[in-house]
């Protein structure tokens, strides 16, 4: 089955803590991507990377890191200096094609983060 | 600031019934646009995307581009009180890659 997994599915730190979600992808696609989603908001970008190796800022990347060391794997790490990290994290892959004009993103399942 | 605006709802619409869901972008040079569907706790899934200007049809969905006015819509026919979810607009950043940016999502209820 081909698909892209997160884990966990809710998680909870204490202030002050990291804490590292993960993100796998067995769709052999380029491009990986974070998203940070709030109740009733929209998705925003975190980070992206289109090869492994290398890895983008979004919108939103203060207080969080990631690394991408393999093509499967692209974990999140939130780490203390993140004020606000109570948040639904998703993780997305697609192909990289730029001449393509319609890259679907697949999303992950999503992780609850909650600071307690 | 690129962005891309949704009304955030509720739309309610009675069981049967066209629902219509509207986008609008501010990057003229938007080249393609997508609409997820999420259900509550869930994560996004793709309905349709459409990157030509005028109808798209699949199913009992519907994708309206109009890149003058830079508009997308999403219409729903015979809408089912499965169809409950919010929908998410998202438009293709211009260059390369495939970053896409989010509108906030209109929470559609349909109701029996």
């Amino acid at each position: 089955d081909g698909g892209i997994t997160q884990s966990p599915k809710y998680l909870f730190r204490k202030e002050g803590q990291n804490v590292t979600l993960s993100c796998e992808q067995n769709l052999n696609h380029d491009a990986m991507y974070w998203y940070r989603q709030d109740p009733g908001q929209g998705l925003r970008l975190i980070y992206y990377s289109q090869i492994v190796n290398d890895f983008q800022k979004g919108d939103i990347a203060e207080g969080y890191s990631v690394s991408r060391e393999k093509k499967e794997s692209f974990p999140l790490t939130v780490t203390s200096a993140q004020k606000n990290p109570t948040a639904f994290y998703l993780c997305a892959s697609s192909i990289d094609r730029w001449e393509w004009s319609y890259n679907e993103q697949f999303f992950g399942p999503g992780t609850r983060l909650t600071v307690l | 600031q690129k962005e891309v605006e949704q009304n955030s709802g509720p739309l309610s619409v009675p069981e049967g019934a066209i629902a219509s869901l509207n986008c609008t972008y501010s990057d003229r040079g938007s080249q393609s646009f997508f609409w997820y569907r999420q259900y509550s706790g869930k994560s996004p899934e793709l309905i349709m995307f459409i990157y030509s200007n005028g109808d798209k049809e699949d199913g009992r969905f519907t994708a309206q581009l109009n890149k003058a006015s830079q508009y997308v819509s999403l219409l729903i026919r015979d809408s089912q009180p499965s169809d409950s979810a919010t929908y998410l607009c998202a438009v293709k950043d211009r260059g390369a890659g495939n970053m896409l940016t989010f509108g906030g999502g209109t929470r559609l209820m349909v109701k029996p």
